[in-house]
């Protein structure tokens, strides 16, 4: 069974452009859960996706969204990127909502100059 | 509210030494409790978790780690350290029915041949 995929694994962005990570779940999960991992504030909860409706979200600014599509694959995009927005974002998938046993993707390494 | 701390951001042991990385949580409800292992440029991998039952819960490479509710505790150990070891380590807690983990700072163990 293939692991949970993000794509790209690394990225160059400009402050104030816009970007978007993708992750495909493992076959038959329905959540997607974002992270962002930080050196200064680790590991931070994003949002959880479940059959296309966000289920729950972390403290992070608007300009920080996602989506879901029927085939579970997930998006995250950031708008008006910050420097402080470089980080790792992480991907999660479960099974089932609520079914608390999540295996991460690789992650997408953000480098905003 | 629910969070983790986790005692000590560095721990060096000796290839063969005892392994002990400790975590405290936080909870008002029941607690779902993970110990998660990152190397170098990869995602998290589960290690063990507790969400009800036996309290001393084993994992995968050796570790175990037991939830002590009296101390509000979740320490991970491993009998004998092996260089593969060598990581950041992560525990993170979350409740029923919920797939938002709330992460420690981490620890990173240094194994030391």
């Amino acid at each position: 069974k293939a692991g949970v995929t993000q794509t790209p694994r690394y990225l160059i962005k400009t402050r104030g452009q816009q970007v978007t990570l993708s992750c495909s779940p493992i076959s038959g999960h329905r959540s997607v859960s974002w992270y962002q991992q930080t050196p200064g504030q680790g590991l931070q909860f994003l949002f959880e996706y479940f059959s296309e409706t966000q289920r729950n979200k972390g403290n992070f600014p608007g300009r920080f969204s996602g989506r879901q599509f029927s085939n579970s694959r997930s998006e995250m995009n950031v708008s008006t990127l910050e420097l402080g927005d470089s980080a790792l974002y992480l991907c999660a998938s479960s099974s089932v909502a609520g079914n608390t046993e999540a295996f991460f993707g690789q992650g997408t390494r953000l480098t905003v100059v | 509210a629910q969070s983790v701390t986790q005692l000590g951001s560095h721990v060096s042991v000796s290839e063969g030494a005892l392994v002990l990385l400790r975590c405290n949580y936080s909870s008002s409800v029941p607690p779902y409790l993970f110990w998660y292992v990152q190397y170098p440029n990869q995602g998290l991998q589960l290690l063990l978790k507790y969400t009800t039952g036996a309290t001393l819960v084993k994992g995968i490479n050796g570790f175990e780690a037991e939830f002590k509710k009296s101390e509000t505790s979740f320490h991970l150990t491993k009998p004998s350290a092996h260089m593969s070891d060598a990581a950041e380590y992560f525990c993170a807690v979350t409740r029923a029915g919920a797939n938002n983990l709330f992460f420690g700072t981490g620890t990173r163990l240094t194994v030391i041949p």
